[in-house]
């Protein structure tokens, strides 16, 4: 089946530098995908959509200029979180929409998740 | 505005219990809705995919169904096992112009063995 990666798995890092997480999609175009962020013990909330060479779409509340997405492929995504700060940590999961999607019992494959723990 | 809820928050039970989780949803104006499990620290599994015109879909012990006139959905897990322990989440897409899904609170399931 559809494989999404995502690295790293788990980062740490400190107050005020940036860190770069990953989202690829491992056997399969990917023209979309997906930031989610869950907070412990809560649901996954939409962060942000990734359209492969154009600009990213960011939920209200999301700062764009904070969490940078650049989806410079078809099969990688990436979120940078810049200055980071402790109320960051959280775990960062995206997604990815199979560009051959239509008719598939499944239309979007979930990454890992990336744990980000800022100190 | 959708939002999703999930009830309960909270399930323990013993194992070889049939069981049901709910899912809720405000707008009942829904493409399709997913029921996705999730262990500790870890992504997402995709369980079953129900379109908006479709009633329920089954997958072994799995059972889901949408009353979307209702906004509601149940995923029925028959004859559970401690291996069905995880957070069971649902997702509802919201129309065919977008592939943003909106997820419910979860419920964390324990089954004991």
């Amino acid at each position: 089946g559809a494989v999404v990666s995502q690295h790293p798995s788990r980062v740490i890092c400190k107050s005020g530098t940036s860190v770069k997480i990953e989202c690829r999609s491992l056997d399969f175009q990917a023209t979309t995908m997906f930031w989610y962020r869950q907070f412990p013990k809560q649901s996954l909330m939409l962060m942000a959509t990734s359209n492969e060479g154009s600009k990213a779409t960011y939920e209200q509340g999301v700062e764009k200029d904070k969490f940078l997405i650049n989806h410079a492929s078809l099969t990688l995504s990436t979120l940078t979180v810049t200055s980071a700060h402790p109320e960051d940590s959280s775990f960062y999961i995206c997604s990815a929409r199979d560009r051959l999607a239509g008719g598939l019992l499944y239309e979007q494959y979930f990454g890992p998740g990336t744990r980000l723990t800022v100190t | 505005k959708q939002e999703v809820t999930q009830i309960p928050a909270a399930l323990s039970v013993p194992e070889g219990e049939n069981l049901v989780l709910n899912c809720s949803f405000t707008d009942s104006a829904i493409y399709n809705l997913q029921w996705f499990r999730q262990d500790p620290g870890k992504g997402l599994t995709s369980l079953l995919l129900i379109q908006s015109s479709q009633r329920e879909q089954t997958s072994g012990r799995l059972n889901a169904s949408l009353d979307k006139s209702s906004g509601r959905s149940t995923l029925y897990i028959a004859a559970s096992q401690p291996g069905d322990s995880a957070t069971y989440l649902c997702a509802v897409r919201r129309g065919s112009g977008t592939y943003k899904y909106i997820f419910g609170t979860g419920t964390r399931l324990k089954v004991l063995a």
